[in-house]
C-alpha cells in the first residue's frame, strides 16, 4: 500500500513568511509524529498525535510552530514568521498501534524548507 | 530525557568487509531500539529493530545486539556491498514515551 506522503517536497520561503507543511500518514495509522532534521544530524522530535489529539508538543522549538490533525488523518505543521534557523528537513512518521508505543514508525520523504 | 550517542560518525570499508556501528543510551526505561538507513535526500527506512527482551537479532547480512546492563546496542553488517553506502541512525524509545530519540548518524561508505 501507499506509504507516508508529504507535500510540498521543497519549500523556499522568505524570512517572515508563514509556511504550511502537509503529511498524509499510512491509512489506518493511529499515531503521527513530526521530526525536524538539520543537515548532517539525526531527526529530532517535534510533536506527536494519537488520532486527533496532540499528546506531546514538547519538542516544538517556539510558539511560531503549530501542528494540527483535526480529523485524525492528515496533519499540517505550520510555521509562522519563518526564520533562517527554521531551515531543515521536516519529517513526518506514522505508526499503527494505539496501545503499544513501541510500534515501528514509518517515515515520509520529508519537506526540505529553506528560509532565505 | 533520553540521550543516544552513536559512533563512529564516519566509516569507510572495502566491499566484502564487515561494518560495526555502536550506540549507547542513557534512559534505562528505553526498551525498543530501531535502526534506520537514510540515503541522500531520501526518507529514513527501518532496516532492523530489537526489543529489550532479546539480546540479538539477525536478518540476512544485518544483525543487532543489545546489552541492557551496559546500555549499548550495535549494528553489524557483514559482506558489505556498495549499495549499503548511506547514513545509518540508531534510535531508542521508552514504553511509555512517544518519541524516538536518534543518534547523530554514521556515514557508511563501502568502496568497490
Amino acid at each position: 500500500g501507499a506509504g507516508v506522503s508529504q507535500s510540498p517536497r521543497y519549500k523556499v520561503a522568505k524570512r517572515g513568511q508563514d509556511v504550511a507543511l502537509r503529511c498524509d500518514p499510512i491509512s489506518g495509522h493511529v499515531s503521527l509524529f513530526w521530526y525536524q532534521q538539520a543537515l548532517g544530524q539525526g531527526p529530532e522530535f517535534l510533536t506527536y498525535f494519537q488520532n486527533e489529539a496532540q499528546l506531546d508538543k514538547s519538542g516544538l522549538p517556539s510558539d511560531r510552530f503549530f501542528a494540527e490533525r483535526p480529523e485524525g488523518s492528515v496533519s499540517t505543521l505550520k510555521i509562522q514568521r519563518t526564520q533562517q534557523e527554521d531551515s531543515a528537513v521536516y519529517l513526518c512518521a506514522s505508526s499503527l498501534s494505539l496501545a503499544d508505543l513501541q510500534e515501528t514508525q514509518y517515515f515520509g520523504p520529508g519537506t526540505r524548507l529553506l528560509v532565505l | 530525557g533520553e540521550n543516544v550517542e552513536q559512533h563512529p560518525s564516519t566509516l569507510s570499508v572495502q566491499e566484502g568487509d564487515s561494518a560495526v556501528i555502536k550506540c549507547t543510551y542513557s534512559d534505562s526505561a528505553s526498551n525498543y531500539f530501531p535502526w534506520y538507513k537514510q540515503e541522500l535526500g531520501k526518507r529514513p527506512q527501518l532496516i532492523i529493530d530489537i526489543r529489550s527482551n532479546v539480546g540479538e537479532k539477525k536478518d540476512q547480512r544485518i544483525a543487532v545486539t543489545l546489552n541492557k546492563t551496559a546500555k549499548h546496542f550495535s549494528l553489524h553488517i557483514t559482506e558489505t556491498q556498495p549499495e549499503d553506502s548511506a547514513v545509518y541512525f540508531c534510535a531508542a524509545i521508552r514504553t511509555s514515551g512517544s518519541r524516538l530519540t536518534f543518534g547523530e548518524g554514521t556515514q557508511l561508505t563501502v568502496n568497490p
